[in-house]
């Protein structure tokens, strides 16, 4: 079964800075990749996704990720935080080459915007 | 209004007592999804249904019971609560996968607000 990690665990940042989350995944087949968010208190919502094409793919409120297939890694980024981004971040797989319906999800980001 | 609702959002519970969350949709999605979400474990998928009358177990079934007579509704109920799944739980919906002429693709997952189930 696929897996998927994220390696960072609570990420502390002040506003204008450069964010990257790390997740790496386990899969050697066909993957369509996603990054959901969690802000305080809500449920997650879809932030970007990749299926094919372009590696780098851009997502909604200025955030982009990288698929790097060789690295089996799909990190996020974005280049200026806010303190509105304080939320927790998950990075997910789907197996598409298996054939697979589910979604797996990695521990989660959280991430913390100092005003 | 449309979208993914879940009931009760908030429950408080005993140990042993039989309890059922409830989750709709309103896009007629065929996937449906509950996951349970615990500190240092992110989301864990509990079962999942790929149409009326078709469920799967997930990574983490047991003690769970679901059932999908309808498209629309994905109950999950636990039949003998323990304290070890005092939890919040989410469902979740998609349409599954769509092929294109660029290869096949999964379609997101649209989760729902969420219920925080609390056993003493």
């Amino acid at each position: 079964a696929q897996s998927v990690s994220q390696h960072n665990h609570h990420v502390i940042l002040s506003e204008a800075a450069s964010l990257e989350l790390g997740c790496n995944y386990s899969y050697g087949g066909t993957v369509n990749l996603f990054w959901y968010v969690q802000y305080p208190g809500q449920h997650l919502q879809l932030l970007l996704k990749y299926f094919s094409g372009d590696p780098l793919v851009k997502g909604i409120k200025g955030f982009e990720a990288e698929f790097i297939k060789s690295k089996f890694s799909f990190n996020l980024r974005k280049p200026s935080v806010q303190w509105s981004d304080t939320a927790e971040y998950f990075c997910a797989v789907n197996a598409a080459g298996a054939g697979s319906y589910q979604l797996t999800f990695g521990k989660g980001t959280k991430l913390s915007v100092i005003p | 209004d449309a979208g993914i609702t879940q009931s009760p959002r908030y429950k408080i519970t005993e140990t042993g007592r039989q309890v059922t969350l409830m989750c709709h949709q309103t896009w007629s999605h065929s996937y449906m999804f509950w996951y349970r979400q615990d500190l240092g474990h992110g989301l864990r998928l509990i079962y999942y249904s790929a149409a009326a009358d078709i469920t799967d177990k997930g990574e983490v079934p047991d003690g769970y019971v679901v059932s999908r007579s309808k498209t629309e509704n994905f109950p999950l109920t636990l039949e003998s609560a323990t304290r070890s799944q005092t939890s919040v739980y989410f469902c979740a919906s998609s349409e599954g996968y769509e092929r294109t002429s660029g290869g096949v693709i999964y379609n997101e997952q649209f989760f729902g607000p969420g219920t925080r189930l609390t056993v003493l």
